[in-house]
């Protein structure tokens, strides 16, 4: 089953706009992880931000966690066409490092 | 970063019969592997989790006598759907993660398959 939910399901935005997606969560967890898929690919690890972190930044993304909330949001800033993917959020639990997904957001860049 | 491959990208199949997908981990030792199926316009769900040696773990809901998962050495898992049926076309994707990645998954770029 999935872990939970990611807003909005789709994103158009113009390229060198700010988006951000956001992805809440229904269990107590180890880390959250962000992938990025490109259309009929495997997934692409972003980032990971443990339980006791607030904020984590990657070169122009930045992850944000909080855990009283059980929500997490992910901003790519300036972005680029390039970035046209989808992108989701994974939970990792105590259940031996399985990863749980949210439903993904499709990140759409006009150039 | 590691490298995980799949084999074959993509497989069409007539209705009935078995298909095996292999998973590689091509430069680290793959202590446990996962397997997920990702249905169109659809999120990633586990199907089960391998680790080396010893039998998979399966999520509720998913047929291990349908979906066959061997993990026989740190660097091949392959999963085998038996009997297949068109319900079962999906792009099937796995994730192996070790001692050297402990915290993160590396995915293998997928495999289509098609059930006619």
């Amino acid at each position: 089953s999935q872990q939970g939910e990611e807003d909005p399901q789709a994103l158009s935005i113009q390229e060198g706009e700010n988006a951000t997606m956001n992805c809440s969560y229904k269990t107590s967890i180890n880390n959250l992880q962000w992938y990025r898929q490109n259309s009929g690919r495997g997934l692409v690890h972003l980032i990971l931000i443990r339980s006791n972190e607030r904020e984590k930044h990657s070169g122009r993304l930045r992850v944000t966690l909080d855990t009283s909330k059980k929500s997490s949001s992910l901003l790519i800033t300036a972005s680029r066409a390039a970035d046209t993917a989808s992108y989701f959020c994974a939970t990792e639990n105590n259940q031996g490092g399985k990863l749980i997904f949210g439903q993904g957001t499709e990140l759409s860049v006009k150039p | 970063g590691a490298v995980v491959s799949q084999h074959p990208s993509w497989v069409i199949c007539k209705s009935g019969t078995s298909v095996k997908i292999e998973c590689r981990s091509l430069d680290f030792q793959a202590t446990t592997m996962f397997w997920y199926r990702q249905f169109p316009k659809q999120s990633l769900m586990l199907m089960a989790t391998s680790n080396e040696g010893s039998k998979a773990t399966y999520e509720q809901g998913v047929e291990k006598d349908k979906f066959l998962i061997n993990h026989a050495s740190l660097t091949l898992s392959t999963l085998t759907v038996t009997s297949a049926h068109p319900e079962d076309s999906s792009f099937y994707i796995c994730s192996a993660t070790g001692e050297r990645t402990i915290y993160e998954q590396y995915f293998g770029p997928g495999t289509r398959l098609t059930v006619t």
